[in-house]
């Protein structure tokens, strides 16, 4: 199984700033998704992490509040933009292989953000 | 819509007992099942999944899970429950390249 890391595992921001976080894998993997969940509930995706293209967002989601880079197989960044208290959930970076729907898809630890 | 429903949102149990956790999916196509395990401020861990074959299995912990096709069904299961199980477990289905998840069950048990 990928070895998955999140920077920071936790942050408190204020209202109207940006935050980015980190994910790095151990092992080059094809795909790279980020995920929310909020306060009490499941997870929902919110774009898929293209190395060297766009992200392809989910519905609901935008490029705009939710940019993503992924510079290559192993590491993918998501910033929260223009913050609000309603963007306070955990993100969670996951990875796994393209067109192998049998193949495991792993989740790193976490960012849990609180907005002011 | 392919969909997974976790008809329970919480289940209590007495450690020692047996314990189920129940999923039931909508999918087109040949399902791909997953248990994913949160503990408290971590991430996901993954259990177990059913590709093909046994209908019965087996993943961490001690876990397993039936997989049940004319019932769409594919519930997690242990014969004895620990009071470290105690977490929250989301059952989930991959008809493509993404996962779709239920909406998740707390699992308490209680010594």
């Amino acid at each position: 199984s990928a070895v998955i890391s999140q920077k920071p595992s936790r942050d408190i921001c204020q209202r109207g700033t940006s935050l980015t976080i980190q994910c790095q894998v151990d092992s080059q993997v094809t795909m790279m998704f980020w995920y929310r969940q909020q306060p009490g509930q499941s997870l929902t995706l919110i774009a898929t992490a293209n190395q060297g293209s766009e992200a392809t967002y989910e519905s609901g989601f935008v490029i705009d509040k939710f940019p993503i880079s992924r510079p290559n197989l192993t590491f993918s960044t998501l910033t929260v933009s223009n913050m609000s208290p309603e963007d306070s959930s955990i993100y969670l970076c996951s990875v796994g292989h393209r067109g192998r729907g049998t193949d495991t898809q792993y989740f790193g630890p976490g960012t849990r953000l609180t907005v002011l | 819509a392919q969909s997974v429903a976790q008809p329970e949102d919480q289940v209590n149990v007495a450690e020692g007992n047996p314990l189920t956790v129940k999923c039931t999916y909508s999918v087109s196509g040949n399902p791909y099942l997953f248990w994913y395990v949160q503990y408290p401020n971590r991430g996901l861990q993954f259990l177990l999944k059913y590709i093909t074959g046994d209908n019965l299995v087996k993943g961490s912990y001690g876990f397993e899970a039936e997989f049940n096709k004319s019932q769409t069904s594919f519930h997690l299961k242990k014969p004895s429950a620990l009071v470290s199980d105690s977490a929250l477990y989301f059952c989930a289905v991959r008809p493509t390249d993404k996962l779709i998840f239920g909406t998740g069950t707390r699992l308490q048990v209680f010594p």
